[in-house]
């Protein structure tokens, strides 16, 4: 089966850094995305990883560890746009995509 | 160019019901999902289609549900016999290929309301 976890809910202040975090448990694993999801709208694609390390793409960059089955989405200079949901998914063997709950990020002034 | 697009937006079915829901995915796009939203939680994955192939139905939560994909474009889910737990968001999602850096692109989604 697969299993995803990530905190529920987050807080951080305009201009800050915030982390958000994940771990996953698939049977097989073949890449851990992440996606935004601003409340009443379908999710949209923020990474993809599917070897260990980082990945840097403007303010959003995404850490991947397939040994310790982490990951992690790195967000910089935030705005107020920027809080929504952050979901955490993971591509198994059988290329089902199984996402987390979604961590509710609060962006404060 | 055009994003996937589903119909109708907003679903009132009284409970019982039967009802159906279009996904059109973007053109060229061989990989088609559908996800339920349940309020606050992550999309939960119901079934995926290559082109017309079901290849994996899995998470469709009761036989009441269906979803055909016959022409390996539009996709239909239908759902029978409508309960209240049934509301839902449900997205569509269309990727090029399922593997890859290929990322799915959602739909809006159909919001479901059983009374």
């Amino acid at each position: 089966g697969q299993n995803i976890d990530q905190p529920t809910e987050m807080t951080a202040t305009e201009g800050a850094i915030v982390q958000i975090n994940c771990t996953y448990q698939t049977s097989g694993f073949n890449g851990l995305f992440w996606y935004q999801q601003h409340a009443g709208e379908a999710p949209t694609f923020l990474s993809y990883n599917v070897l260990d390390g980082l990945e840097e793409k403007g303010r959003f960059s995404s850490f991947l560890s397939r040994s310790k089955g982490y990951s992690y989405l790195l967000l910089k200079e935030l705005q107020m746009k920027d809080s929504a949901s952050y979901l955490c998914a993971a591509r198994g063997g059988y290329q089902k995509v199984t996402f987390g709950t979604g961590t509710k990020l609060q962006v404060i002034p | 160019g055009a994003g996937v697009s589903q119909s109708p937006r907003y679903k009132v079915a009284k409970r019982g019901q039967d009802v159906a829901l279009r996904c059109d995915p973007i053109s060229g796009h061989v990989s088609l999902f559908w996800y339920q939203q349940a309020l606050g939680q992550g999309p939960e994955f119901l079934t995926y289609f290559q082109n017309e192939a079901q290849l994996d139905k899995s998470g469709l939560p009761s036989d009441r549900f269906f979803a055909e994909r016959p022409e390996g474009s539009v996709s239909t889910l239908k759902i029978q016999r409508t309960q209240q737990e049934d509301s839902a968001v449900y997205l569509c999602a269309s990727s090029l290929v399922d593997r890859g850096r290929n990322e799915q692109y959602f739909g809006p989604g159909t919001r479901l309301t059983v009374t």
